[in-house]
């Protein structure tokens, strides 16, 4: 199974810290994306990144590909309450298949 | 304007019922899909249509049986409800394929008792 594997299950952190957060998978991917889901919303996209880059950045987030390991990590700097939410990455592999993670819980205390 | 919108937010259901869940974007996407997230965030593409055709059916049950009378709209009928059906559903469109960005709809929260 593709599911990916991400860690922490949970985070907490003070304001103005910084979050990373990991992502696994098995086998070879196309791309990897990064979604953000605030709590009984839907799922936000925040990051694509493909399988020949090795960095991305937008704004206070920074996603990095490293595909001889088979993992990403999502970076989110001088996080704000607001970053407050569950974060996942999501697969995308040869056969048109998007497999998500099971998500890490990001809490910003402020 | 919302772009993906679902309806209802909120199903709760008796066991053996039948219901419907619709779903709409007005994005212009070709392709829409139908996830289940379980009680543990735990996220899964059931279905995806393109442009009105069906795509990907990962295995669920035959009682789950998505319908799109236009490219705009995918909606996903349940039949003979269980609990194990308890779920948060999300409908999603892309523009193209799967690789592409996904657009969330707000999810039905669906309890069957």
């Amino acid at each position: 199974s593709q599911q990916g594997e991400e860690d922490p299950q949970a985070l907490s952190i003070q304001e103005g810290e910084n979050a990373t957060m990991n992502c696994s998978y098995k086998t070879s991917i196309n791309n990897l994306q990064w979604y953000r889901q605030n709590s009984g919303r839907g799922l936000v996209h925040l990051i694509l990144i493909r399988s020949n880059e090795r960095e991305k950045h937008s704004g206070r987030l920074r996603v990095t590909l490293d595909t001889s390991k088979k993992s990403s990590s999502l970076l989110i700097t001088a996080s704000r309450a607001a970053d407050t939410a569950s974060y996942f990455c999501a697969k995308e592999t040869s056969g048109s298949r998007l497999t998500f993670g099971e998500g890490t819980q990001l809490t910003v205390n402020p | 304007d919302t772009a993906v919108s679902q309806t209802p937010k909120y199903l709760v259901t008796q066991m053996g019922n039948d219901k419907s869940i619709k779903c709409e974007q007005n994005l212009g996407h070709d392709t829409m899909y139908w996830y289940k997230q379980d009680s543990k965030k735990f996220l899964k593409i059931m279905f995806s249509y393109n442009n009105k055709e069906l795509i990907i059916n990962e295995t669920v049950p035959n009682r789950f049986s998505p319908k799109s009378p236009d490219k705009a709209h995918l909606n996903l009928h349940i039949n003979s409800l269980e609990l194990g059906d308890s779920a948060v559903y999300f409908c999603a469109s892309t523009k193209g394929g799967i690789a592409d960005t996904q657009y969330f709809g707000p999810g039905t929260r669906l309890t069957v008792l």
